[in-house]
């Protein structure tokens, strides 16, 4: 079934240290996108990427870095997780960087640092 | 710097009414998507309107758009317990797709 997968799907982590996010899509859509969901504050994005090879800065990217060696994979790194990256994380990819196609998303990423 | 900010931030009706979600944004677009999550689960793509369009329909959605006023609407029909979900609006900014906070509905039986 085409779609896009996150893993893991949730992660208890020690403060301090370094996580990677997975994001794998399936349907050779260009753009890719990160998000972190808070109570009360809705999506925001952290970083995303409109074709492979190509990164860019969303709405709160500090703390975060991504890569886009190809165009399937989109992982989030934490370098030195701190206690307010305690997120869920989502996934997703459009045809198209916000031109009007529809984005995908994947079950999430709940990650608690602690 | 959200895009689209909703409003309601909660809304719960009974079953059978219709449901009003309103979105504003900020800078022009071309064009304004709606999104339903449900609890823990991720976003899923519910409508699409562009710029040039004031309304369209699909099932028991309405969305309008009002591009001088820069606000969209979302309505939905006749609701079902099953419709109680969080509802985002998302727009285009600079090449990025950035989403409201969205409205919290609650459809009680």
């Amino acid at each position: 079934i085409a779609g896009i997968t996150q893993a893991p799907t949730s992660q208890i982590l020690a403060a301090g240290r370094r996580m990677t996010l997975r994001c794998t899509q399936d349907m050779r859509h260009n753009a890719m996108y990160w998000y972190r969901q808070d109570l009360g504050l809705g999506l925001r994005l952290i970083h995303y990427s409109n074709t492979a090879g190509t990164t860019g800065k969303g709405e709160v990217p500090d703390g975060y870095s991504v890569s886009r060696a190809n165009t399937d994979d989109f992982p989030l790194t934490l370098a030195s997780a701190v206690p307010s990256q305690t997120s869920v994380y989502f996934c997703a990819s459009s045809a198209e960087t916000g031109l009007g196609t529809e984005a995908f998303f994947g079950q999430g990423t709940r990650l608690t640092v602690v | 710097s959200q895009q689209g900010e909703e409003d309601p931030q909660a809304l719960s009706i009974q079953e059978g009414e219709n449901a009003t979600m309103n979105c504003s944004y900020k800078t022009s677009i071309n064009n304004l998507q709606w999104y339903r999550q449900n609890s823990g689960r991720g976003l899923v793509h519910l409508i699409l309107i562009r710029s040039n369009e004031r309304e369209k329909h699909s099932g028991r959605l309405r969305v309008t758009l009002d591009t001088s006023k820069k606000s969209s609407s979302l309505l939905i029909t006749a609701s079902r317990a099953a419709d109680t979900a969080s509802y985002f609006c998302a727009g285009p900014q600079g090449g990025k797709l950035i989403f409201g906070q969205g409205t919290e509905l609650s459809v009680k039986p």
